[in-house]
């Protein structure tokens, strides 16, 4: 069965640089999640999209942006990047907005430097 | 969503079941348990979730207490490949207010021992 795709699967960046992750849902899913997870802590909650509209945000820094296009894809967008930026950062989806069961892709890998 | 607690690590032998505890006492009637997992490094996997029935399905079984307080997430005959950190997570089903994203707590590191 298809899954989230992301892209890149690693990246490396140097200091205030910007960096683009894409997020490709599964078939049908309409809504997308992007999560960060930093070494050696838990999946932390960024944003949300549902049908092309921010549904929710969490802990995602000003520097950051995010939008859903017309596809359903995602791009995460990270500018002005710091260290503490490294880390993976997952894409999810889900069929529906309320509630349907949450897929997760295989994350990618920024290195900042 | 409501706070879970989870062992942070649990032992098991290979072949043995591996029984996985959640608390989650605050709990809402509108918010599900959910159980995913993280093998190092990789994408959360989904593994189950109920209401306030038990579930069962190729992966494992949920039990959920009569109050709905706690749970257990049952691997019935674990294998190395199933170390990994287990999260629970209590996430609600529909309020209106659109929040249901899953909030990972810290997991319970299960470790599967030949």
């Amino acid at each position: 069965a298809a899954g989230v795709i992301q892209s890149p699967r690693h990246l490396i960046k140097e200091k205030r640089e910007t960096a683009t992750l894409k997020c490709y849902p599964i078939p049908r899913h309409d809504t997308v999640y992007w999560y960060q997870q930093g070494p050696g802590q838990d999946p932390q909650f960024l944003i949300s999209f549902y049908e092309k509209m921010q549904s929710d945000k969490g802990s995602i820094p000003d520097r950051f942006s995010a939008q859903q296009f017309s596809d359903y894809h995602s791009e995460l967008n990270m500018s002005s990047l710091e260290l503490g930026d490294s880390a993976l950062y997952f894409c999810a989806s889900s069929l529906g907005f309320s509630g349907n069961t949450i897929y997760f892709g295989e994350g990618s890998w920024l290195t900042v430097v | 969503d409501a706070k879970t607690t989870q062992p942070t690590s649990m032992d098991c032998a290979e072949g043995r079941a591996a029984n996985l505890p959640c608390n989650h006492s605050t709990i809402s009637g509108n918010e599900y348990v959910y159980w995913y997992r993280q093998i190092h490094s990789q994408g959360p996997q989904y593994i189950i979730h109920g209401l306030k029935n038990n579930e069962t399905n190729e992966m494992a079984s949920l039990i959920i207490t009569e109050d709905r307080k706690s749970s257990t997430l049952i691997l019935p005959h674990a294998t190395l490949r199933d170390t990994a950190v287990y999260y629970c997570i209590v996430r609600v089903a529909y309020s209106g207010a659109g929040s249901y994203q899953l909030t990972f707590g810290k997991g319970t590191k299960l470790s599967v021992i030949p």
